[in-house]
């Protein structure tokens, strides 16, 4: 199974609104990533989750704010966005045995849009 | 620091023709490699990667990619293109050390005329 399922599919949000996305494998993979796709564009970084640990944030907003319970499931709390976060946000995975020669398995993306 | 080019932001070819997606990279190390594709409203899908073991590498689909050195390139084909091909191919680059980063290129879109 290389599956790696996001919930919500669509998800729309006023500015004041408090949401969350989330983000589920069961690979067993210990790398899990969060990635802003704007339209016509490539996917870009937000976080990394390495064994449940964030190693890294590319100087996301505070507004963005990650969370990993466990190997298995990762979430993003969403709260006061703005509209120009609107974007498809990505999910991926990574087993974190083979450095940079590893796959990152995406999901199908949650496709927010902020009113 | 890494990072991948992608010649072309639109190519267009008819069916059963030759596809060739270009990508150079950057890197002051032999890097590793990965093309990705993304249909329309899904994520992305992994079709092939470079990791040094040999230049020439198969994907799924029929794909493939040579890794040259002296050119710093990286092309994707496919010597007979499908309607099912149309799509958005992104080219990316993963350092060999402090690896977690995949740096993506800009993207291109494939369209294939019937």
């Amino acid at each position: 199974d290389t599956e790696v399922t996001q919930t919500p599919k669509h998800l729309v949000m006023g500015m004041t609104n408090k949401k969350s996305l989330k983000c589920e494998q069961h690979m067993g993979h210990r790398a899990m990533y969060w990635y802003k796709q704007k339209a016509k564009k490539p996917p870009e970084l937000m976080f990394v989750y390495s064994y449940e640990k964030l190693s890294i944030n590319e100087s996301v907003p505070s507004r963005f704010s990650p969370e990993c319970p466990n190997s298995s499931l990762l979430n993003l709390h969403l709260h006061a966005l703005q509209p120009e976060d609107s974007a498809l946000y990505l999910c991926a995975s990574s087993p974190q045995r083979e450095a940079g020669r590893e796959t990152q398995y995406f999901g199908p993306g949650t496709r927010l849009l902020v009113l | 620091a890494q990072s991948v080019t992608q010649l072309g932001s639109h190519v267009s070819v008819s069916e059963g023709a030759l596809v060739l997606l270009r990508c150079n990279y950057s890197s002051s190390v032999p890097p590793y490699l990965f093309w990705y594709v993304q249909y329309p409203n899904q994520g992305l899908q992994l079709l092939l990667k470079y990791t040094s073991a040999a230049t020439l590498v198969k994907g799924i689909n029929g794909f493939e990619a040579e890794f040259k050195k002296s050119e710093t390139s990286f092309h994707l084909t496919k010597p007979s293109a499908h309607m099912s091909d149309a799509a958005e191919y992104f080219c990316a680059v993963r350092k060999i050390q402090g690896a977690q980063k995949l740096v993506f290129g800009q993207g291109t879109r494939l369209t294939i005329n019937p």
